[in-house]
């Protein structure tokens, strides 16, 4: 079965400090990926998606994220974080399964914390 | 522009009752998506639909009923609620099947005593 792991379950960085979080996929086809973030008491919200093309995704907010397809890996980076990016981060992956193409499977989130 | 709203937003329930949860979006997407939030384990599909009368089992089904005879309401209904179902469930729903973005409400935190 599809799968998708994030391996930084909880991160703490300081205000302008640089951001990757890791995202891995299991699926060996045709995907399409995406970052959510989850602000605290909010619903998600898209951050970025790879479809096709530049592997290299400029999202929201300063967010970025490359797809590298030999390491099945889909990271999230941003060069300085703000107090205001704590927030939990879903990675999703969208398989053609079930006959139905746009069912996302999620990673297990991780938690970022800013500290001021 | 209301956009995918769902009601209500916190409930309190007992083992063994019915509830249901609402899930509402203006904007006429075909697809529509129930998922529950848990810790350790990200969001999980429950069910989908690519229509009015068009539903299907996701990952987690068991102990859930949905149903949509209206392209905008998408209700999801625990049976005889379990503990094991104390969970935050987000509705969410895209344009088309095909790979797209998904649009989420704001979630229904539920506890099951």
């Amino acid at each position: 079965a599809q799968s998708v792991s994030q391996h930084n379950h909880h991160v703490i960085l300081s205000e302008a400090a640089s951001l990757e979080l890791g995202c891995n996929y299991s699926y060996g086809g045709t995907v399409n990926l995406f970052w959510y973030v989850q602000y605290p008491g909010q619903h998600l919200q898209l951050l970025l998606k790879y479809f096709s093309g530049d592997p290299l995704v400029k999202g929201i907010k300063g967010f970025e994220a490359e797809f590298i397809k030999s390491k099945f890996s889909f990271n999230l980076r941003k060069p300085s974080v703000q107090w205001s990016d704590t927030a939990e981060y879903f990675c999703a992956v969208n398989t053609p399964y079930g006959g139905a193409t746009n069912k996302l499977i999620f990673g297990t989130g991780t938690l970022l914390a800013v500290q001021p | 522009d209301a956009g995918i709203t769902q009601s209500p937003r916190y409930k309190i329930t007992e083992t063994g009752r019915q509830v249901t949860l609402m899930c509402h979006q203006t904007w006429s997407h075909s697809y529509m998506f129930w998922y529950r939030q848990d810790l350790g384990h990200g969001l999980r599909l429950i069910y989908y639909s690519a229509a009015a009368d068009i539903t299907d089992k996701g990952e987690v089904p068991d102990g859930y009923v949905v149903s949509r005879s209206k392209t905008e309401n998408f209700p999801l209904t625990l049976e005889s609620a379990t503990r094991s179902q104390t969970s935050v469930y987000f509705c969410a729903s895209s344009r088309t099947g095909a790979p797209d973005e998904q649009f989420f409400g704001p979630g229904t935190r539920l506890t099951v005593l």
